[in-house]
């Protein structure tokens, strides 16, 4: 049974830091994975799908990176701003339902300070 | 595109009654899902469908528990009879097709049974 785990659970930055929060999973068969972000008390919000043959995904100051072999995924966010502040999910697709059942990490508890 | 629409977005009823969730996925989207998210356990998937058709409810939990999608552009979640370890947040989600494509998720329905 896959196993998604994100370390650490909670990160406080000074603004304009640049971060990385990690994903790890123990089923390497994966067909992609997908990075989420949660305001509190919302939904939640795509920000970068990537599938299992690429290698990073970009979108404005976020950068994605997959390392399939080692089970991990990480994260970039490039100067940070209190905007940023949300729970930062991870979620892999396996590859037995061709990426349909998505399998969460616990979740990254992001905050950025002024 | 109004995104996925969950109704009602809260929900407080007494043990022992019938709850109905709703859900509208993205016009479009062939493959829907539904999730509960508490602290404990954080996200897991409860059942999806794939053009209407229930594909995998391994992660209902109790017969107490019953999805239906009549069509492409509405589906149910009903707990009967409720008790109150059923309160978390429900969340719908879908997305265009299976496993490639992004997971859209709705505001979710925070459901407390008293």
């Amino acid at each position: 049974k896959q196993e998604v785990t994100q370390i650490p659970a909670a990160l406080s930055v000074p603004e304009g830091e640049n971060l990385v929060l990690n994903c790890s999973f123990t089923d390497s068969a994966i067909y992609n994975l997908q990075w989420f972000r949660q305001d509190p008390g919302k939904g939640l919000t795509s920000l970068l799908l990537i599938q299992s043959s690429q290698r990073e995904q970009t979108s404005g100051r976020l950068n994605a990176s997959l390392d399939k072999s080692s089970g991990r995924s990480t994260l970039y966010i490039a100067a940070s701003q209190p905007g940023d502040s949300a729970t930062y999910l991870c979620a892999v697709g396996d590859l037995g339902n061709a990426g349909n059942m998505l399998t969460f990490g616990g979740g990254t508890r992001l905050m950025v300070k002024p | 595109d109004a995104g996925v629409i969950q109704s009602p977005r809260h929900e407080v009823t007494e043990m022992g009654q019938e709850v109905t969730l709703r859900c509208k996925p993205i016009s479009g989207h062939n493959s829907l899902f539904w999730y509960r998210q508490t602290m404990m356990r954080g996200l897991e998937l409860l059942i999806y469908f794939n053009n209407n058709v229930p594909i995998d409810d391994s992660g209902m939990p109790e017969d107490r528990f019953s999805a239906k999608m009549p069509n492409a552009s509405f589906s149910t979640l009903k707990i009967q009879p409720s008790e109150p370890r059923d309160s978390a947040v429900y969340f719908c989600a879908s997305r265009r097709r299976a496993g490639d494509t992004e997971a859209f998720f709705g505001q979710g329905t925070r459901l407390t049974v008293v």
